[in-house]
């Protein structure tokens, strides 16, 4: 059974860089490609994009000059580095497993929420 | 891109069916079978209901199914349970090659 498991700081000031980590196991990170996704508090889901652990990746055309995406196939683990944040960027972070033949996100992690505050 | 269109509520009695659908403004919906539902209960994390359009993952009941109908995807569920209060989400491949969600419905059992 996949698990997936994000980390990294719950408060990050405006103009700052979001960093979040999300922890694979229970399989590894090479057979799938993973996906971010965030929910602002009271409001929908936002697709932010995914990556295959080749580098592949691809992103929400309106996130795409801030955002990054990587992955550390060793210690099996994506990361998600979104730039110049301000409070419309606080939400609860999401990493989950792209099934790219279906399009579909099978496995979620519980999500952290991260706000963007002085 | 633009969220894809869901209704902001549906309601229904215990027993009842109800369905959500799911509105594209462009082709995204209609031109791939790339459409899949999540349900998300309050604090926690969404769930895959329905992937491919109509299919659904082990483990998920039968009474909820998916249909598409030109750019409209929809979600139906058969024999309304208080469980399945919950907020639904759409889900789309599109022509641009990225995805969208929908803007999400929340459905209220009476």
């Amino acid at each position: 059974q996949v698990q997936l498991q994000e980390s990294g700081p719950a408060l990050v000031k405006p103009s700052e860089t979001l960093s979040l980590t999300c922890t694979v196991s229970g399989g590894s990170i090479k057979t799938n490609y993973w996906s971010w996704i965030r929910q602002p508090p009271g409001k929908g889901l936002e697709w932010i994009g995914y990556i295959f652990y080749t580098g592949n990746t691809n992103y929400d055309p309106s996130l795409k000059s801030r955002v990054t995406i990587s992955v550390d196939t060793p210690k099996n683990h994506l990361s998600l580095k979104l730039t110049s944040v301000t409070a419309a960027d606080t939400a609860v972070y999401y990493c989950a497993r792209y099934f790219e033949s279906s399009g579909s996100l099978d496995y979620w992690g519980q999500g952290t929420l991260v706000t963007v505050s002085s | 891109q633009s969220a894809l269109t869901q209704p902001a509520s549906v309601s229904g009695s215990p027993g009842q069916s109800i369905t959500i659908s799911c509105t594209a403004t462009s082709s995204d919906v209609g031109s791939y079978n790339l459409v899949s539902w999540y349900q998300q209960h309050p604090g926690k994390a969404p769930k895959l209901m329905i992937y491919e359009v109509t299919r659904r993952p082990s483990g998920i009941s039968s009474r909820f199914s998916g249909s598409k109908s030109g750019n409209t995807a929809s979600l139906t569920i058969s024999g309304l349970q208080a469980q399945d209060e919950a907020d639904y989400y759409c889900y789309s491949y599109t022509i641009s090659s990225t995805y969208v969600f929908g803007t999400g419905t929340k459905v209220f059992v009476l």
